[in-house]
Order: C-alpha cells, then sequence, then structure tokens
C-alpha cells in the first residue's frame, strides 16, 4: 500500500521530443515529489506537489498532483541532452522519503 | 547554496575490512542526516536516520551493529560499514534538511560507491 509505481521503466527519445513520466499508488497521499538523479550523484529535488490538482512548473518541466491522489505525473518539453538521467517521484514519510523505482531517461542526439 | 558533502567518493575494500564514509553539512547545521542505500538501477531505500547527539534509528531490516552510525557533531554524520562483504556493495547517499527551503528542501549527498572484493 505505501508502494510507489512508475512507468515507464526506461524511455529512449529523440533530442526535441517531450517526454511524459507517471507515478501511482494505492494509497492517498498529501504530497507528491518529483527528483532526478545524475549517473554516480545524489537526487536533486524538481518540483514539489501539495494538493490534489495542482499543476507546477520548473522550466521545461510540468507535474500535476492527481485529482484522486493516487498519482502523478511530470512532463518535460523539447528534451535535451542534459535530460538524461533517473526521475524518481517521492512521497514524503515524517522527515524522509519513500521512492519510486524510477524512470530511466535517455536522450538521443 | 546548501550543500551536503560526502567523502570519499568512491572506494573500494577488501572482504571483512571496515569503511566510513563521512557526511557534511558544509554551509548549514543538520541535527538529522538521513542514509540511504542504492543498489544498481534500484531506487534509494532509507537506511537510517542519524540524530545529533543520540542514537541512531534504523530501518526495519538493516543491522545496526554492520551500519555503524556516529552524528557527533551539527554537520557530520559518518556511516561505517562493518565488516564488509560483497553483498554490501552499493551506492550509497546521504541527506539532510536545508533551512529556509520549505518542508520538502533535503540536499542530498553526490553519494559513495562502495565495492567489496
Amino acid at each position: 500500500g505505501q508502494q510507489l509505481n512508475q512507468s515507464p521503466q526506461s524511455m529512449f527519445i529523440q533530442e526535441g521530443e517531450d517526454v511524459s513520466m507517471n507515478c501511482t499508488s494505492s494509497s492517498i497521499f498529501n504530497t507528491w515529489l518529483w527528483y532526478k538523479q545524475d549517473p554516480g550523484e545524489g537526487p536533486v529535488l524538481l518540483i514539489a506537489l501539495y494538493k490534489a490538482g495542482e499543476l507546477t512548473s520548473n522550466g521545461r518541466l510540468t507535474a500535476q498532483f492527481g485529482i484522486t491522489r493516487k498519482d502523478s505525473f511530470l512532463n518535460i518539453s523539447a528534451s535535451i541532452p542534459s535530460d538524461v538521467g533517473i526521475y524518481f517521484c517521492a512521497r514524503a514519510r515524517g522527515q524522509n522519503f519513500v521512492f519510486g523505482p524510477g524512470t530511466r531517461l535517455s536522450v538521443l542526439p | 547554496g546548501a550543500v551536503v558533502s560526502q567523502h570519499p567518493s568512491w572506494v573500494i575494500c577488501k572482504s571483512g575490512t571496515s569503511v566510513k564514509i563521512e557526511c557534511r553539512s558544509l554551509d548549514f547545521q543538520a541535527t538529522t542526516m538521513f542514509w540511504y542505500r542504492q543498489f544498481p538501477k534500484q531506487s534509494l531505500m532509507l537506511m537510517a536516520t542519524s540524530n545529533e547527539g543520540s542514537k541512531a534509528t534504523y530501518e526495519q531490516g538493516v543491522e545496526k551493529d554492520k551500519f555503524l552510525i556516529n552524528h557527533a557533531s551539527l554537520t557530520l554524520s559518518t556511516l561505517t560499514v562493518t565488516s564488509a562483504h560483497p553483498e554490501d556493495s552499493s551506492f550509497y547517499i546521504c541527506s539532510a534538511r536545508t533551512p529556509g527551503q520549505g518542508n520538502y528542501g533535503y540536499t542530498f549527498g553526490s553519494g559513495t560507491r562502495l565495492t567489496v572484493v
């Protein structure tokens, strides 16, 4: 019930394409977080969502908190090579986080 | 911005030896730090919560005698993997809450890749 599922697991896209990935759970959450992890680095927070239906942008990234509070999606527009990495959704659990399994993004030039 | 520094960034050790990993908050104080482990192509899994001046809190299934955590100052937490075995090979990442960045302003270190041979 507390697990997060992400899809797709991995994706290969051409530079310039838009990307969409999502995160689902069987439980209701009050906060959704999206992180990006570059190879060999720690994750970095991209977007935090705090209420159902919320749509938030950060540059070329847009994330939405699903109405049911059980899902969230992340879109990346006009992808560039530096978008390569693993994108994790996460939920807060007290002071720390539970991370989803991640979506591995590869951008082909 | 806030920086959490981990050292070393990678380490190779022999089976049976111990390895210490440091996590430092460079420009802020962190009363609480978190240690995660990430196996290849898997997600981050919380191992333990490190509390300055008191005992660490370990997640279920994590051996506290094997993964020793010391948080002796407000800017330093250390994780010591004792009697390391090949199955301990993993990417270890620490994080700390960053003051003034809201409820979810946590800064992660750049990780330490441990390989036990």
